[in-house]
Parts: C-alpha cells; structure tokens; sequence
C-alpha cells in the first residue's frame, strides 16, 4: 500500500505570494491532518479534516486554509506569506478520527523569501 | 487542556545500551492514546508505538517497549540494544477521542558508537 505523499517536496516564494500544499493520504483513510513544524516552535497542529469535513483547527490566523475533496485528498492554502511561514509543513492521515494511529508524509519544505 | 511534556531536550546512549525517554502528560479524559514517533535526520516521521490507555499491560515492539503509569500521567519509552539507526528525533503524542493529536517538543536521540 502507497504511503502518504505530499507535493511539493520543496517551494520557495517571495512575501506577500500564496501557495498551496497537496497532500494524498493512505487508500483507504478518510482524516488528514496538517502541522507546520519549525526548530523554534516544534510540531503545531493547523487543521485535521474527515470527510470534507474540518473537524478541528490550531490557534493559526486565518491566511492559513484547507480543504479535503471527496477522495480524501487534501490541500492546504497559505494567503499573503509571510518570512514566519518558512517551515517543514507535515500532512498525515488516519483511518478515522477516533484516536487512530497517524501516518506522515515526507513534508514539503517551504521557505519564503 | 491536554498537555504533552518531554522534560529531556537531548539525550545520548552508547551503541548497544539501553536508553529510557520520559513523558508525562495531563487529561481529563479517561480514553485516550499515547503514542511514540520516530522523525530521522531524513524527515519522514514514523509511528515507534503505539498504547491504549484502558491497557495495563505496557505495549512493546521488537527492541522499543513503554512504562506506561496512568496515575502518574507517565508515558516513557525505553530503548534497548540501541543501534545508529535509532538516532532521531523522538515525539510523544496524546490523543483522545475526537479531538486532534498534541504532540510533545520531542528529545533528540544521539547513538555513540
């Protein structure tokens, strides 16, 4: 079975630009959840979605976004970038929401400029 | 608030030795998982291990096993044999029903050979 994979692997942007973050969960899981992961801040939690649905979202202004399409595939969107932004920006999946082991994908290393 | 502490930022062991990684943790649930991950030099991060709280009896995979102590809110992970290929990055994680997964800042593994 396909592990997690995310896409890009690796971004550079300039401030004040938007990207979006693609991520395919493992066949067969239907939550993804996303974390921003820095050496000052560690791993923060910025939403999990299950079934197109949020059903939870971290303490992160609302230039950060997702979105999870029918296939449980799921992007992420960051609005007006900012240099803070630069990070390794993990997406995992699960089976379910209730309290299932989560899988990571690689991460897509994003740095703005 | 779920809470997740790793008291120990860094930590060494010799090649072959056995090293133990504290946890604690704070909840009001009485349901929940604790987990242990893995995060390599390379990035991707893996699941070690994985306890139900409802579990007395300490979960253990290959060389990794847990001290699990519900009372005292412990969750810590020994490591035995170490080998190179254990050095990494180590999260414990806290998850209860329906709500997202708190992860702790992690303690750096290094293996002395």
């Amino acid at each position: 079975k396909a592990g997690v994979t995310q896409t890009p692997r690796y971004l550079i942007k300039t401030r004040g630009q938007q990207v979006t973050l693609s991520c395919s969960p493992i066949s067969g899981h239907r939550s993804v959840s996303w974390y921003q992961q820095t050496p000052g801040q560690g791993l923060q939690f910025l939403f999990e979605y299950f079934s197109e649905t949020q059903r939870n979202k971290g303490n992160f202004p609302g230039r950060f976004s997702g979105r999870q399409f029918s296939n449980s595939r799921s992007e992420m969107n960051v609005s007006t970038l900012e240099l803070g932004d630069s990070a390794l920006y993990l997406c995992a999946s699960s089976l379910g929401t209730d309290s299932y082991e989560q899988y990571f994908g690689p991460g897509t290393r994003l740095t703005v400029t | 608030a779920q809470t997740v502490t790793q008291s120990q930022p860094e930590m060494s062991v010799q090649e072959a030795e056995t090293v133990t990684l504290s946890c604690t943790y704070d909840t009001s649930e009485s349901d929940y998982y604790l987990f242990w991950y893995k995060q390599p030099p390379s990035r991707q991060m893996i699941l070690v291990i994985r306890q139900e709280a409802y579990k007395q009896q300490n979960a253990t995979e290959n060389r990794f096993s847990v001290n699990f102590q519900k009372a005292a809110k412990s969750f810590s992970l020994k490591i035995s044999d170490s080998q190179l290929g254990d050095a990494a990055m180590y999260f414990c994680a806290l998850k209860t029903s329906y709500d997202k997964v708190i992860f702790g800042p992690g303690t750096s593994l290094s293996v002395i050979p």
